[in-house]
């Protein structure tokens, strides 16, 4: 299983781009990457998935560079409600366990 | 779409009784099943997949004679806490994916668990 290592926290204000990288020295050739957000007391949400180049949703980019060793979340212009858990998950495929990591804390202050 | 129910939300019980959580995909059948334990301020513990119709695999260190799984059918699976003790206190979640390339988890809602 590929080890992932992220900022233990960040810290931004209201209306900022934040970039929070993921490094996966480790990936394997058939690993997707995949973020996911936490509030306190509920359930992780799927943010956005990708396995190489960069992948664009409505909420989120997801940046990959060719070795794809790290992978970089985008969050346009955020907001108060964007603070919150991220983690960064590497894994996929059928049959494969799902590990997280400890996640990076987003502070989005006023 | 791709919806997953976990209940009960939150749980109070006395030491040495048992608790059942259920979590069940609601509109799609979830070929894998994950349970996860979190304390707070932590991230998220694996504790064990369960394939549909065979016996669950658990992580190193978890009992699987206190934490019961059953995944009787594509749709639900359930996790039994036994004889519940204090330090059994947690945050359970569970999640499912549909097998796909990728392994996208979607996830309950979450169940708090408190052992007096």
């Amino acid at each position: 299983l590929a080890k992932t290592t992220q900022p233990i926290s960040m810290d931004s204000y209201e209306g900022q781009e934040v970039n929070i990288t993921c490094s996966h020295n480790n990936i394997a050739t058939n690993d997707y990457i995949t973020w996911y957000q936490q509030f306190p007391s509920q359930g992780p949400r799927f943010i956005i998935q990708g396995y190489k180049t960069k992948v664009t949703n409505e909420v989120a980019s997801l940046f990959i560079p060719a070795d794809r060793k790290s992978s970089t979340l985008s969050l346009p212009r955020v907001s108060l409600s964007d603070t919150a858990v991220y983690y960064c998950l590497v894994g996929g495929g059928y049959g494969q366990n799902f590990v997280f990591g400890p996640g990076t804390r987003l502070s989005v202050l006023p | 779409g791709a919806v997953v129910s976990q209940h009960p939300s939150r749980v109070i019980c006395k030491s040495g009784t048992s608790v059942k959580i259920e979590c069940r995909s609601l509109d799609f059948q979830a070929t894998t099943m994950f349970w996860y334990r979190q304390f707070p301020k932590k991230s998220l513990m694996l504790m064990a997949t369960s394939n549909e119709g065979s016996k669950a695999t658990y992580e190193q260190g978890v009992e699987k004679d206190k934490f019961l799984i059953n995944h009787a059918s594509l749709t639900l699976s359930t996790l039994t806490v036994t004889s519940a003790h204090p330090e059994d206190s947690s945050f359970y979640i569970c999640s499912a994916t549909l097998g796909q390339e990728g392994g996208k988890l979607f996830f309950g809602s979450g169940t708090q668990l408190s052992v007096l």
